[in-house]
Formats: structure tokens, sequence, C-alpha cells
């Protein structure tokens, strides 16, 4: 059982367009929202992070949107840029509980 | 600050055999987390531990240990190993805090043969 989704598997996008990045879960009680990047032959890095008492956070040109009662969350980036190429992992958490991570959805940025 | 650090980067075993993979967090970090990742499959939790102490394990089957000195160095084993054990194994470290992020190492390239 799935509890964080992440049905694209992939993702092509113009470089300087937006990248829109999709993550959906079913756990109502996760409270605690990431998204990370990872290269090949890399550990995933942390992108940005957002509460549940929040429904938009902003870092630079990564923003991530929260919808609750949607169960859905979304990393945008603008302006995409060839360096954001990699694999895009959406997790989420529950108080005292570990981090659960989608499968990942591979950006490509092409210039 | 140093990052996560993980030994070795790759290692290959045959079936059968044991392994064991360390991990050094970032300084100062007490938890520690480890997950396992296989093609299509995304990352799988193993277990965390905290200050020594087991604190969440994952659904993996008993074959799979692990352990934290007083130092937050962290080791797991995997034991009898199977071909289907063949994957990246992921540490993470965080502080304390909450709602502190994952920092992850560069993982270990195991192969089983």
């Amino acid at each position: 059982d799935q509890q964080v989704k992440q049905n694209s598997p992939s993702l092509s996008v113009q470089e300087g367009r937006i990248s829109i990045l999709n993550c959906d879960y079913t756990n109502s009680m996760f409270d605690y929202f990431l998204w990370y990047k990872k290269y090949p032959a890399e550990g995933p890095t942390f992108l940005i992070s957002i509460s549940s008492i929040k429904d938009k956070n902003e870092d630079g040109r990564f923003t991530v949107f929260l919808n609750k009662s949607a169960k859905h969350l979304s990393l945008h980036i603008v302006p995409s840029q060839p360096g954001d190429s990699a694999v895009y992992f959406c997790a989420a958490s529950s108080p005292g509980t570990p981090l659960v991570f989608g499968k990942g959805t591979r950006l490509s940025v092409i210039a | 600050k140093a990052g996560v650090t993980q030994t070795p980067r790759y290692l290959i075993k045959t079936r059968g055999q044991q392994v064991t993979l360390s991990c050094s967090p970032i300084s100062g970090h007490r938890s520690v987390s480890w997950y396992q990742q296989t093609p299509g499959q995304g990352l799988q939790f193993l277990f965390e531990y905290f200050s020594e102490t087991q604190r969440n394990k994952g659904n993996f089957p008993g074959r799979f240990s692990g352990r934290q000195f007083s130092n937050s160095r962290s080791e797991m084993n995997v034991s009898t190993l199977e071909l289907g054990d063949s994957a990246l194994y992921l540490c993470a470290s965080r502080d304390g805090r909450r709602n502190s992020p994952l920092h992850f190492g560069n993982g270990t390239r195991l192969t089983v043969t």
C-alpha cells in the first residue's frame, strides 16, 4: 500500500519554462512534507519542505504547494535550468514515524 | 561541516554471505536512518536509530539488522544475502528537532551474485 505516490515517472521541460512535479498521499496523519533531488551516483539532497499548517513555501526558484483537502502537493521550479535534470522524490511523515518516500519523477530539462 | 559518510561505496558479494555497511553521520546529529533503494521502488525505510536505540523499524526480514554506537556512527548488517538484496543502501542523519530534514550520504551500492 503506497502512502506517497508520484504518478509521473518522467517529465521533460524546456529550459526557462516552469517544471511542475506532483505528489499525492493517502495518510491524513502526515503533517510534514519534503522534496528531495537526486543525481546519479549521489544520495538525495534536501530541497524544500512544508508543514501542514501552511499551503505554500518558497525558496528561490522552488515553490512547494500543499492542498490538504485533496491530499496533494506539488513542486514548481521556475525557471527550469539544465542543472535541474535529476530524479525528484516527494516524502512525508507524521509525528514519530519515519519519512515515507514516493518512487520519484525523473525531470529532464532540455536546452 | 562534513556530510554523511558511507563506506564502502561499492560491494560485490555472493548469495549466502553476509555484509556490514558503515555510516558516519553529520557531526552533532544523533539520529541515523537507513533506506534501501531499488529500481522502480523508491526509497524503502529499513530502520532508525537515536542515541543507540532503535526507534523505528521498516518491513524487512530479520536478516537485516543495525546498530548505533555511542559516537552516533551506525552499521547495518545483512546476513544470508539473496539476489534481491542488490540495491543502493542509503544512510541519513538529522538533528533532534521534530521537523528537521534527513541529510543523506552517497550510499553503498551492493551487488549480490
